[in-house]
């Protein structure tokens, strides 16, 4: 079965960049999407279609690919950025998978 | 304004039923699919199954399938997830959610969760 692998936490000083990867094999034939995650809040959106930013999210955000890995670039990191990001795709049976999630500490 | 609005939150015993709800409004309920996923506590995110309200088109992480039963009611613009004999291990929150199509599409709506503990 399809595997999505994000590193389990991430660690920036605020103003930094931060860069949460999610590798899948060929990773660049699916559309990748991106979920911020704050405790105690339901998951929003803040990258789809790999690179795409819903209305609402900071232009810091931003998404890319390359071979078998996306990431997601938050840049200007503040500390309220902190939160769990999870990766998204379909995989080939048609089913959404998440990634297992990375926490990022600011 | 789209919005996905969930029951509250439940507590039950081991072999106990359950169902819980999620209310969509502010767009056309028949015509778009919606998803359930489960969070154990300090867990990720797990795809658990998705309907098609307009024809109750239904499909089950194969984690999931017979575990639960996903089902919708496109009268009241609302989905269920149903367990018939919960499992301490059914302890969770879950969150339904919109996506904007099927098949390569994000989740773009939440539910604000339903958090279920089973313990006797």
């Amino acid at each position: 079965s399809y595997v999505l692998t994000q590193p389990p936490s991430v660690s920036v000083a605020p103003g930094k960049t931060a860069r949460i990867t999610c590798g899948g094999k060929n990773i660049g034939s699916k559309n990748v999407h991106w979920y911020q995650q704050k405790p105690g809040q339901a998951p929003v959106l803040v990258i789809y279609y790999d690179s795409d930013r819903p209305s609402g999210i900071p232009e810091r955000f931003s998404g890319s690919k390359s071979g078998n890995t996306a990431t997601l670039t938050i840049s200007r990191v503040e500390v309220g950025d902190e939160a769990d990001y999870y990766c998204q795709v379909w995989d080939d049976n048609s089913d959404p998978l998440f990634g297992g999630g990375t926490e990022l500490t600011v | 304004e789209v919005q996905l609005v969930q029951s509250g939150a439940e507590v039950k015993k081991p072999g106990e039923s359950l169902k819980i709800s999620c209310k969509g409004s502010g767009y056309t309920f028949t015509t778009s699919w919606i998803g359930w996923v489960r969070q154990m506590s300090g867990e990720g995110l797990e795809w658990m199954g998705i309907i098609y309200p307009g024809d109750s088109d239904t499909r089950y992480s194969p984690s999931f399938q017979g575990q639960v039963t996903i089902s919708a009611d496109k009268s009241i613009s609302t989905a269920y997830l149903q367990w018939s004999s919960l499992k301490a291990s059914d302890t969770a929150m879950y969150y339904c959610a919109r996506p904007r199509g099927y098949s390569s599409s994000p989740f773009d709506y939440w539910g604000q969760g339903t958090l279920v503990t089973v313990s006797s």
